[in-house]
């Protein structure tokens, strides 16, 4: 099983806004709405942000938009502040040998 | 509310066995799949595998097929991950995760597994 493909790191200015990219296949992403977001800090456990591409968990800021195109999903952060700066992963369900893949994960920097 | 902890990691030399528990508390555990997901140190997040509520279900990820075992306990409320033949690359922190709708929603600490001589 493949690993999704997102940018190793994305940056912004408190304020802007910031877009994660999360890229697979119409096996994966372009044939599924099971498409999640998970904010990890250092040395803590991921957190839920997104589900099925664009829902958010109840407690999860309504800065965090997430949504679909074809084989690529992406995570936009409106608003940017300092908390933000984390890692961010993405995951999607596969038909392919059923089971689940992760994005290799993208560092979000706050200039 | 939603607890999950991890036990039973530790250190193995490649080649043995661990078996791993999740004990869940705070919701139904009749009524929800649950996974493993590992993170070696310094990488990212790796699917390892799902089972779904009521047991008859499981997936693994293919680096780990015909090694792992998932199963689960309703009566203890408990997942278990039992690992065979380890290798050195099974190294990582083991966390389970509760499904929800095809995504995690809420995780353990995790517990982990060092492979190694």
């Amino acid at each position: 099983q493949s690993v999704l493909t997102q940018p190793a790191s994305v940056s912004g200015s408190p304020g802007q806004s910031i877009t994660i990219s999360c890229t697979g296949t119409s096996s994966d992403v372009g044939g599924y709405n099971h498409v999640s977001w998970y904010q990890q800090y250092p040395g803590k456990a991921p957190r839920l942000m997104i589900y099925e591409v664009n829902n958010r968990p109840s407690g999860v800021s309504n800065r965090f938009f997430g949504s679909k195109s074809g084989n690529t999903a992406s995570l936009t952060v409106s608003g940017l502040q300092a908390d933000d700066e984390a890692d961010y992963y993405c995951s999607s369900y596969t038909g392919t040998s059923p089971g689940w893949l992760f994005g290799g994960g993208t560092r979000v920097t706050v200039l | 509310q939603v607890q999950l902890v991890e036990s039973g990691g530790g250190v193995v030399q490649p080649g043995g066995s661990l078996r791993l528990s999740c004990a869940a508390s705070g919701f139904t555990f009749s009524s929800h799949g649950m996974h493993w997901v590992r993170q070696a140190p310094g990488k990212g997040l790796e699917w390892v595998t799902y089972i779904n509520f009521n047991g008859r279900d499981k997936f693994y990820a293919d680096s780990v097929k015909g090694r792992f075992t998932i199963s689960r306990d309703r009566s203890k409320s408990t997942v278990f991950l039992q690992m065979n033949s380890l290798r050195p690359d099974d190294t990582a922190l083991y966390y389970c995760a509760r499904d929800f709708n095809w995504a995690y929603d809420y995780w353990g600490r995790g517990t982990l597994v060092t492979v190694s001589s």
